[in-house]
């Protein structure tokens, strides 16, 4: 059974850098067509892609974002890691993980974690 | 970028009549290994999304079979055949041909 839970801070101050954390089980990220994907959802809107990272350690970012966003992965503690710099208030959002295989299901984000919601205020 | 659009935005549905949702997308989502990079989510409240639909018309494990898709190239619908109580939410389609898009978001509430 894959499971992805995600964890942080629920609070950061406007300019500070936002550090969440992944933790999965049910899969391993070493696997062949294997990844993990980040996408958030600011309070009554709708859903917006952020990062992505491949088994391969390959990496995709959102375009209007990758400046501000590094991706990374601890395959031996089973953990994705998405640091956002800059943090403003635009950015108060749920912020999910999603588990993505590019084979099964035709890439979808299969199982998603139950979100994480973070504020940016002063 | 790829746009998605759906329309309508919200549906207001009486339990066991048919409700439709459809999905545009600004280019095509038929990629040269045959596959079409287009999926169905529902997020019910206070929930993350649950997958629905994959690649077009296929259903996710354990999503009823009141629920199916269609379309092609650019142009996707969701179809709920009657329905029910529970599939109140918010219906998102996405693509990943091109990185990934979500929709705006489709309302669904019970009449």
């Amino acid at each position: 059974q894959i499971t992805l839970k995600e964890s942080g801070p629920t609070l950061v101050k406007p300019t500070q850098t936002l550090t969440l954390t992944c933790t999965f089980s049910g899969f391993s990220l070493s696997t062949s067509g294997v990844g993990v994907g980040w996408i958030r959802q600011p309070p009554g809107k709708a859903l917006e892609w952020l990062a992505f990272i491949y088994w391969n350690d390959d990496k995709r970012y959102s375009p209007s974002l990758k400046s501000r966003l590094t991706i990374t992965k601890d395959t031996s503690k089973n953990q994705v890691v998405l640091t956002m710099t800059n943090m403003d208030p635009v950015d108060t959002a749920t912020y999910y993980c999603a588990h993505r295989h590019l084979i099964v299901v035709v890439g979808a984000f299969d199982i998603w974690g139950q979100g994480t919601m973070v504020t940016v205020s002063s | 970028d790829i746009v998605m659009t759906q329309t309508p935005l919200s549906l207001s549905v009486t339990p066991g009549q048919p409700a439709s949702i459809s999905c545009k997308s600004s280019q095509s989502l038929l990629h040269s290994d045959g596959k079409t990079y287009l999926y169905w989510y529902l997020q019910k409240p206070g929930q993350p999304p649950q997958l629905l639909i994959y690649e077009v018309s296929n259903r996710f494990s354990g999503v009823p079979d009141r629920f199916s898709g269609s379309g092609s190239g650019t142009d996707f619908t969701l179809k709920i055949s009657r329905v029910e109580a529970e599939d109140v939410g918010v219906y998102y389609c996405m693509q990943s041909i091109q990185s990934f898009t979500f929709g705006p978001g489709t309302k669904v509430d019970i009449k």
